[in-house]
């Protein structure tokens, strides 16, 4: 079946840090890969996707690239902001069709001044 | 505002009531999905909309649950002699074409339902 597995939270860091978020996922055949912000108050947004394996998937200086041979879609941002504190979700969209989404449990992000 | 609404954006039902929960797509968007989302987790799907053909109600965790899209545009999900496993927050995504591998679903900011 479908499933997502990732890092789990809550993260901290200081402004400007290194933020990596572990993604790595299950599912037969070729999936698309997701990942959604939610802001304080405010419904899920689509960050980045790749389509396809060795894609790479970047927006707002952040990027995650599709591992085939490892399953993995790890966020990354190399210098982080106090606006970049939300809740993140890796997710995946079976291949059956469906383009249902299969998310991981999120990973809150806080940034420290 | 051209995104994804939905109403109220609380509700709070007690164990027994129905409830109705409303979404307003994006004008046009052909697709529309609803999402169960429970305290600490990941959205989990509910059932899939193209225009107002439900094709789609794997997700639905029991016959308690039923959605209707009846013109292709507004949907509707209500939940019929609530329980307390039924608290969640429940979100609607609406995306422009039928289901294909790689079109962008968008969100509502979803209803927060407590019963108590």
């Amino acid at each position: 079946g479908n499933s997502v597995t990732q890092m789990e939270g809550p993260v901290t860091l200081s402004e400007e840090a290194f933020l990596t978020i572990n993604c790595t996922y299950t599912a037969t055949g070729y999936p698309s890969l997701f990942w959604y912000v939610q802001y304080p108050g405010e419904g899920l947004q689509l960050l980045l996707k790749a389509t396809k394996a060795d894609d790479k998937g970047s927006n707002k200086g952040f990027e995650a690239t599709y591992r085939k041979e490892t399953t993995s879609f790890h966020l990354e941002k190399g210098s982080v902001q106090v606006s970049d504190s939300a809740v993140y979700f890796c997710a995946l969209s079976d291949q059956t069709g469906a383009n249902n989404l299969f998310f991981g449990t999120g990973t809150r992000l806080t940034v420290i001044p | 505002g051209a995104g994804v609404s939905q109403s109220p954006r609380y509700k709070v039902a007690k164990r027994g009531q129905d409830v109705a929960l409303r979404c307003d797509p994006i004008s046009g968007h052909v697709s529309l999905f609803w999402y169960q989302q429970a305290l600490g987790q990941g959205p989990e799907f509910l059932t899939y909309f193209q225009n107002e053909a439900q094709l789609d109600k794997s997700g639905l965790p029991s016959d308690r649950f039923f959605a209707e899209r009846p013109e292709g545009s507004v949907s509707t999900l209500k939940i019929q002699r609530t329980q307390q496993e039924d608290s969640a927050v429940y979100l609607c995504a609406s995306s422009r074409h039928t289901r294909t591998r790689t079109d962008t679903q968008y969100f509502g900011p979803g209803t927060r339902l407590t019963v108590l």
